[in-house]
């Protein structure tokens, strides 16, 4: 089985742009979150979405927005781009919502904003 | 606010030697406590601990969860290069709209095995 996707690999991008990322979960997997990874930290909650609907949402500005479609896939959405935007974007699937489960990462989005 | 605390924040050991990680943390509705390796990109799931399950045990790698001390440790023996990685301790826990799977990370341990 293939694991969780995501696209583009790597994506330069200049201040004030916007961009969007996208996330294929594991097959079978209905919860996607998001997760942003600034250098030398650990993975910041951005989103978490189950079954289309948002179920989650971290400490970031309305600039982040996200969404999920009928088939589990999720596209972030990240408006007037700041320097410190620059990071790596990690998506997670999971199968169920409140169960004790694990997350599964995929291998993430290098966003760099000039 | 809820944060998740790790340490060492890095070492470096040679091969063989037994090394112990830690993580302690401050939620307010703690569900469970996990262990992650980051290589390069993804992170890649070792261990989660809960109330029902507090030790872990997988080859080399073992975890406790010390639900009074608020504290976990990760310990590696006999280290291999193969090793050498980040190491994230995340706490799973209840959003305020009951939402789970959100989880906060610590900053990480890198840890560095020399042949």
């Amino acid at each position: 089985d293939a694991g969780v996707t995501q696209s583009p690999t790597h994506l330069i991008k200049t201040r004030g742009q916007h961009v969007t990322l996208r996330c294929s979960p594991i097959s079978g997997h209905k919860s996607v979150s998001w997760y942003q990874q600034v250098l030398g930290q650990g993975p910041q909650f951005i989103f978490q979405y189950y079954e289309k609907e948002e179920r989650g949402r971290g400490n970031f500005p309305d600039r982040f927005s996200a969404r999920q479609f009928p088939n589990y896939s999720s596209e972030l959405n990240v408006n007037a781009l700041l320097l410190g935007d620059s990071a790596l974007y990690l998506c997670a699937s999971s199968l169920l919502f409140s169960s004790p489960d694990t997350q599964y990462f995929g291998p993430g989005t290098r966003l760099t904003v000039l | 606010e809820d944060k998740v605390v790790q340490s060492p924040l890095s070492l470096v050991v040679h091969e063989g030697d037994t090394v112990t990680l830690n993580c302690s943390y401050e939620v307010t509705n703690f569900r469970s406590l996990l262990w992650y390796k980051q290589e390069k990109k993804a992170p890649t799931f070792l261990f989660m601990l809960t109330s029902s399950g507090i030790e872990k045990k997988s080859g080399r790698l073992s975890s406790i969860l010390d639900k009074k001390e608020l504290s976990s440790i990760l310990n590696i023996t006999a280290t291999q290069t193969g090793d050498s990685a980040i190491y994230l301790c995340a706490v799973e826990e209840l959003g305020s709209s009951g939402s789970a799977r959100q989880l906060t990370f610590g900053s990480g341990t890198q840890l560095t095995v020399l042949p």
